[in-house]
Order: C-alpha cells, then sequence, then structure tokens
C-alpha cells in the first residue's frame, strides 16, 4: 500500500507561509494526495486534496511536483491555531478506506 | 449544514465491560468509516460501512462490531473490554465511497478501559 513520509516536526513564525512537505515516491496514477490536520483533541480537519494539479482553497494551497513524487501544503499566513499535526496520506482505491495508511504526521508549532 | 456528531464525548468503564459508541454523519452522507487513534499511533481502520452495508474491516479482533442504520447513522460496539482498548474513537463520513470525496471526521468519543 502506498505511503507518504512526512518530517516529524516544523516551526513558523506567526504571519509568516508555514511550507510542510510530504514524500510519496510510490504515487501510481490514480491516487489522490489528501491533507488533513488534527488539533489536540478534535477530529481531523479535512484541509486540501489533488490529483495532479496544483489546489487552493480558503485555508491552504497544495503544490504536487510533476512526477508526482512529492507535495507541498502551504498556509500562507500561518496563525496560532494552525498548531497542529498535519496528515498527508493517499487515496486511491474506491470504496476501501481501510487501505488509507495514516502516518504520524507533522506537528507543526506555529510561534508568536 | 452540522458536521459529524458523536455521543458520548467521553466515557470510562471497567475491564470486561461492553460500550456502544454512536456516531451521526452529515446530512447526505452515505459512507461512515470507524478508526481508533493511540497516542504514538496513526489512525488505525476499523470498518467501513455505506448503505447499510460493511464494505471493509480492519484487523481488530472479533470484539470489535458496528453496524449502519437505514438513516446512515452508525454504531460500534466493543464487548469485553481491555485495558488496551482505552483510545480516541473517530468516526468519518463522506457523501459516497469515491476517492475524490473527502472524509469528514467528528470530534471522537474517548474511552477509558481501567
Amino acid at each position: 500500500d502506498a505511503k507518504t513520509t512526512q518530517p516529524t516536526s516544523m516551526d513558523c513564525a506567526e504571519g509568516r507561509a508555514a511550507n510542510l512537505p510530504c514524500n510519496h515516491s510510490t504515487i501510481s496514477g490514480n491516487e489522490y494526495v489528501y491533507w488533513y490536520r488534527q488539533i489536540h483533541s478534535q477530529g481531523p480537519q479535512y484541509i486540501i486534496h489533488g490529483l495532479k494539479n496544483n489546489e487552493t482553497n480558503e485555508m491552504a494551497s497544495l503544490i504536487i511536483t510533476e512526477d508526482r513524487k512529492s507535495s507541498t501544503l502551504i498556509l500562507p499566513h500561518a496563525t496560532l491555531r494552525d498548531t497542529a499535526v498535519y496528515y498527508c496520506i493517499l487515496r486511491f482505491e474506491a470504496g476501501n478506506n481501510r487501505k488509507l495508511i495514516w502516518g504520524l504526521g507533522t506537528s507543526l508549532a506555529v510561534n508568536p | 449544514k452540522a458536521g459529524v456528531t458523536q455521543t458520548p464525548r467521553y466515557l470510562i468503564k471497567t475491564r470486561g465491560q461492553q460500550v456502544t459508541l454512536s456516531c451521526s454523519p452529515i446530512s447526505g452522507h452515505r459512507s461512515v468509516s470507524w478508526y481508533q487513534q493511540t497516542p504514538g499511533q496513526g489512525l488505525q481502520f476499523l470498518f467501513e460501512y455505506f448503505s447499510e452495508t460493511q464494505r471493509n474491516k480492519g484487523n481488530f479482533p472479533g470484539r470489535f462490531s458496528g453496524r449502519q442504520f437505514s438513516n446512515s447513522r452508525s454504531e460500534m460496539n466493543v464487548s469485553t473490554l481491555e485495558l488496551g482498548d482505552s483510545a480516541l474513537y473517530l468516526c468519518a463520513s463522506s457523501t459516497s465511497s469515491s476517492y475524490n470525496s473527502p472524509l469528514h471526521f467528528g470530534n471522537g468519543t474517548r474511552l477509558t478501559v481501567t
């Protein structure tokens, strides 16, 4: 099953852009890249997803490399409330959430 | 639109007891998945339901079971509780089983087994 690799932790200054990398070198053609975040004691919150094109919504931007082996989640102006664990996962088989592999994610600390 | 609702929010049980957790998906969502999360571990998949049918099951013992009702609400049951069952249990819903359909999570039920 396809797997992602993320740094364990990152720091970012409030008001600056936070760039969270994710490596998925074994990704296959029909796999979507999803990003979620989890704030302590809450459920994961959906952020954004994409297949091959870059995507942007009101929360973040997702940049996927041309070979699709890595991606970057960008929070353009990080705030203290963006402090959370960020998960990058691959989703590829319809009707089979069993195959979603959730690693330990990146713990992002946004500092004042 | 209301989000995914899980009840109860917190639960304390003793070893050997059983417990039932409830999940109300977002209105219109027919797919519901359950996950277990423990400190230092990623989300571990329990099972997935779509239109009252269990589509997939994770690698958990038979003490863990679930069901989905015709209104898409779902319950999971854990019998003969063990200390290791202490965890945050999360429910997620989506509009369909398509991999282009984001999962939306509730805030979970935190189960403590003493």
